[in-house]
């Protein structure tokens, strides 16, 4: 069974400010994938990253970053000098590397509010 | 281009009628999902199609749901007899075929049932 945390319900912050969200996830399948979408108070959920289990590299872009840790199970998300259009509910989402698995299992989300 | 649109956007009824949802996926993509968003909630998986079949129902709630897909691009959600729990946001999302490859969503359909 697969599983994915985020423990962080809600996040305030000021402007300008780095924000970091936690996302843990727990799977018995040696390869998998871990996502990231944002939901703006739209409604429609953003694709922002797609990382393989087997590349722990972090990545950048922007103001955006992600850790992933596979030995404590951690892919992390840091937004750097934040924005008030970043704010919205954030969702890690895992699905395992294997022939006919294609479901999205998601956290249940992280609200970020960001401040003027 | 266009992406997953989904109708209607809102939808109220009233507990005990049935309601069809309906997903457009962007154009090529063989993958199809449902997923439901209570409120307040992350995204439970309900079903996916590869094609027109679907190999996983594994998330339907009830014999009450049921879901098809029509020339490898349309598809409906129909909930019978709707319960005040069915109340939530459906979303639809699409990908293209290769393992890896992000799902697209839809704005969703918010349902509530009075």
């Amino acid at each position: 069974a697969q599983k994915v945390t985020q423990a962080q319900t809600e996040i305030s912050v000021v402007e300008k400010e780095d924000v970091t969200l936690d996302c843990v996830y727990e799977t018995r399948d040696t390869t998998y994938y871990l996502f990231w979408y944002k939901q703006p108070p739209s409604g429609e959920l953003v694709f922002l990253i797609r990382r393989n289990s087997f590349d722990e590299q972090n990545e950048i872009s922007g103001r955006y970053s992600w850790n992933f840790q596979k030995s404590t199970s951690s892919f992390n998300f840091t937004i750097t000098a934040s924005q008030v259009v970043d704010s919205a509910v954030y969702f890690c989402a895992l699905r395992p590397i294997i022939q006919g698995a294609q479901k999205l299992v998601f956290g249940q989300g992280t609200r970020l509010t960001i401040n003027p | 281009g266009a992406g997953v649109s989904q109708s209607p956007s809102n939808k109220v009824t009233e507990k005990g009628k049935d309601v069809e949802l309906r997903c457009d996926p962007i154009s090529g993509h063989t993958a199809l999902y449902w997923y439901r968003q209570r409120l307040g909630q992350g995204l439970e998986f309900l079903i996916y199609f590869q094609g027109n079949s679907a190999p996983d129902k594994s998330g339907l709630p009830s014999d009450r749901f049921s879901a098809e897909r029509t020339g490898e691009s349309v598809s409906t959600l129909t909930i019978q007899r709707t319960q005040q729990e069915d109340s939530a946001v459906y979303l639809c999302a699409s990908s293209a075929r290769w393992a890896g490859n992000e799902q697209y969503f839809g704005p969703g359909t918010r349902l509530t049932v009075t």
